[in-house]
């Protein structure tokens, strides 16, 4: 499967716990993207990210949020300290770097975090 | 800064009829507009996109979208509803350069009537 891939689809976390999701990007595409999607709510940005670089972090939370990149491996949101309000589903999406036909983005299938 | 209305949350149809979702973008600078398609529990599916090349766009499933920059809309229809069109769909824009996010507007759901 050479699309995005989002693991895992299905966590259940308790209050206080740690959520980790993960994001492999489509072969070839160094640019990824994390979006929220509340309950009967649009598409919210929350980062944007280059291999090692965070390129526009405004939509995340000031606290417990936290995203990275690496050289090697996925993209990785870590939520700390969960709480009821986080859960949602988490998407990630990825695009080809210097795309000249305009930016395009291809979504995983999402991640649904549930705290309970 | 960039930002989409889309207006009504929720659009029901006839099977047969047409599909019109509407779509307004706001931007500073020229702009790369999209629609997305989202089924129940799954990731977002790319429609189509305007790029600046011509401003009636042709997508998959019978849908197309006309960029009118006079009246910043980018609305998506379909001549002819199908059941399966049956969906949550999202208009995004992005500026016309590379290294920006994509906003995404608030969604609207299609449904389809027998």
């Amino acid at each position: 499967n050479a699309g995005v891939m989002q693991n895992p689809r299905h966590l259940v976390r308790r209050r206080g716990q740690e959520a980790r999701l993960r994001c492999s990007p489509m072969k070839g595409h160094s640019h990824v993207y994390w979006y929220r999607q509340l309950p009967e709510e649009g598409l919210k940005f929350m980062v944007y990210l280059q291999k090692e670089n965070i390129i526009d972090e405004s939509g995340m939370p000031k606290e417990r949020f936290s995203a990275e990149f690496p050289k090697e491996g996925p993209s990785i949101l870590r939520i700390q300290q969960v709480v009821r309000g986080d859960s949602a589903a988490y998407f990630c999406a990825s695009s080809h770097p210097g795309e000249t036909s305009g930016n395009t983005i291809y979504f995983g299938e999402g991640s649904w975090l549930t705290v309970v | 800064a960039q930002s989409v209305t889309q207006l009504g949350s929720h659009v029901s149809v006839s099977e047969g009829a047409l599909v019109l979702l509407r779509c307004n973008y706001s931007s500073s600078v020229p702009p790369y507009l999209f629609w997305y398609v989202q089924y129940p529990n799954q990731g977002l599916q790319l429609l189509l996109k305007y790029t600046s090349a011509a401003t009636l766009v042709k997508g998959i499933n019978g849908f197309e979208a006309e960029f009118k920059k006079s009246e910043t809309s980018f609305h998506l229809t379909k001549p002819s509803a199908h059941m399966s069109d049956a969906a949550e769909y999202f208009c995004a824009v992005t500026p016309y350069s590379s290294a920006s996010k994509i906003i995404f507007g608030s969604g609207t759901r299609l449904s389809i009537r027998p």
